[in-house]
């Protein structure tokens, strides 16, 4: 089974700053995809960004960006010009390859707090 | 289009009641999946439902049971309610044609909380 790893519970950033979160992974699979979502307090997981283990480039989508370090096993999520809305739960996932559908891994998360 | 919709979105049941929760997959989405948030365990996958049959089935007790409507909405069972299922339940959607690395779509969850 795949294990991924969030050793930040919690991180802190001024608006509009940078802030990078980390996700290190387990998995023996040579192809394989992670997830990125964030969970406002309200409890929705919502989409955020998705990384292939053979994209040739660190996937961007707006604000958000993957720095993408397979040798390392790390996908570490960069958030650029953080906002206020942007304080909530961040969670890495790995779909499992085994599973018919996709289900989920996820990492405990780290809880992103931004300041005015 | 909709969301994901999850009912009810709180509910509060004391320990030896039984508890149905329902989700509405985004329309066209036949792949729906269920997982367990609490603050000691985190996230884990309850099961997964495709075409009225359920796919795969996560650690959990006999005593959480789902299923699958032919409209592709589910709904998941917890007898017998432990202080333990205290939890925010969330389920998934997806469009379930086999590519896993397609992004699933959650719902606002439901807040289940056992007195």
């Amino acid at each position: 089974a795949q294990k991924i790893t969030q050793t930040q519970p919690g991180m802190f950033v001024q608006e509009k700053e940078a802030v990078t979160l980390d996700c290190t992974y387990d998995t023996s699979d040579q192809s394989y995809g992670l997830f990125w979502y964030k969970q406002p307090s309200s409890g929705e997981m919502i989409f955020l960004i998705y990384q292939g283990s053979y994209d040739e480039q660190n996937a961007t989508e707006g604000r958000y960006s993957l720095n993408f370090q397979k040798a390392r096993k790390s996908a570490n999520l960069v958030i650029s010009a953080s906002q206020l809305g942007d304080s909530a739960m961040y969670f890495c996932a790995m779909p499992d390859r085994g599973s018919t559908l996709g289900r989920l891994y996820f990492g405990r998360g780290t809880q992103l707090t931004v300041w005015p | 289009k909709a969301g994901v919709t999850q009912t009810p979105r709180y509910l509060i049941k004391t320990r030896g009641q039984q508890v149905t929760l329902s989700c509405s997959p985004i329309s066209g989405h036949r792949s729906v999946s269920w997982y367990q948030q609490t603050p000691g365990q985190g996230l884990q996958f309850l099961f997964e439902y495709f075409s009225e049959t359920q796919r795969n089935k996560g650690n959990f007790p006999g005593r959480f049971s789902g299923r699958q409507f032919s409209n592709s909405r589910s709904e998941m069972n917890v007898s017998t309610l432990e202080l333990g299922d205290s939890a925010l339940y969330l389920c998934a959607s997806s469009e379930g044609t086999g590519d896993i690395y397609q992004p699933q779509h959650f719902g606002d969850g439901t807040r289940l909380s056992i007195l």
